[in-house]
């Protein structure tokens, strides 16, 4: 079946630094590979997306490129501000499974200013 | 709407009893999908409708738990005889088609308290 791996939390860095939040995938079939976010007290938003190999999406900054080799989607923002304060989750969905989301447990980021 | 609404936002009830959570998706999303989050955990999948009828209702967890969309727009998540570990949050979501390659919009979920 499928699942999704992502590094265990929570990640705590002082604004501007470097943020990577690793994300590794099983996949029966060629999955899509997304990247949702969380804020305090609001629902799930997609932060970015890749359908296919090599893809790299983007989005407010932060990128993840899909690499089909390593099964991974590694989340990264070249310097973060409090305003990422968030929870942030990777997901796959790929047409064994139909339409389903298959999330990680999620990853608690905490930017200090 | 905008967006894709859930109420009621808190439930609380007691153990046994019987609870609807109901869920409006964005207007001409033709997918409709439900999931369950646990504190500390991701999503998990419940069941996912196109149009009226359940194209695949393998995560519910029992046939405690039932949901229909009557009329492809408007659903509602049913669960029978509750119990204290069904306490969660439930999630729905759509989108405009249900290709796996398609973005999900979330709602803000309903918080479901079983005492």
């Amino acid at each position: 079946g499928n699942s999704v791996t992502q590094m265990e939390g929570p990640v705590t860095l002082s604004e501007e630094a470097f943020l990577t939040i690793n994300c590794t995938y099983t996949a029966t079939g060629y999955p899509s590979l997304f990247w949702y976010v969380q804020y305090p007290g609001e629902g799930l938003q997609l932060l970015l997306k890749a359908t296919k190999a090599d893809d790299k999406g983007s989005n407010k900054g932060f990128e993840a490129t899909y690499r089909k080799e390593t099964t991974s989607f590694h989340l990264e923002k070249g310097s973060v501000q409090v305003s990422d304060s968030a929870v942030y989750f990777c997901a796959l969905s790929d047409e064994t499974s139909g339409s389903r989301l298959t999330f990680g447990e999620g990853t608690q980021l905490t930017v200090n200013p | 709407g905008a967006g894709v609404s859930q109420t009621p936002s808190n439930k609380v009830t007691e153990k046994g009893k019987y609870v609807e959570l109901r869920c409006d998706p964005i207007s001409g999303h033709t997918a409709l999908y439900w999931y369950r989050q646990s504190l500390g955990q991701g999503p998990e999948f419940l069941i996912y409708f196109q149009g009226t009828g359940a194209a695949d209702d393998s995560g519910l967890p029992n046939d405690r738990f039932f949901a229909v969309r009557p009329e492809g727009s408007v659903s509602t998540l049913k669960i029978q005889r509750t119990e204290r570990g069904d306490s969660a949050v439930y999630l729905c979501a759509s989108s405009f088609l249900a290709g796996n390659w398609d973005t999900q919009y979330f709602g803000p979920g309903t918080r479901l308290t079983v005492l």
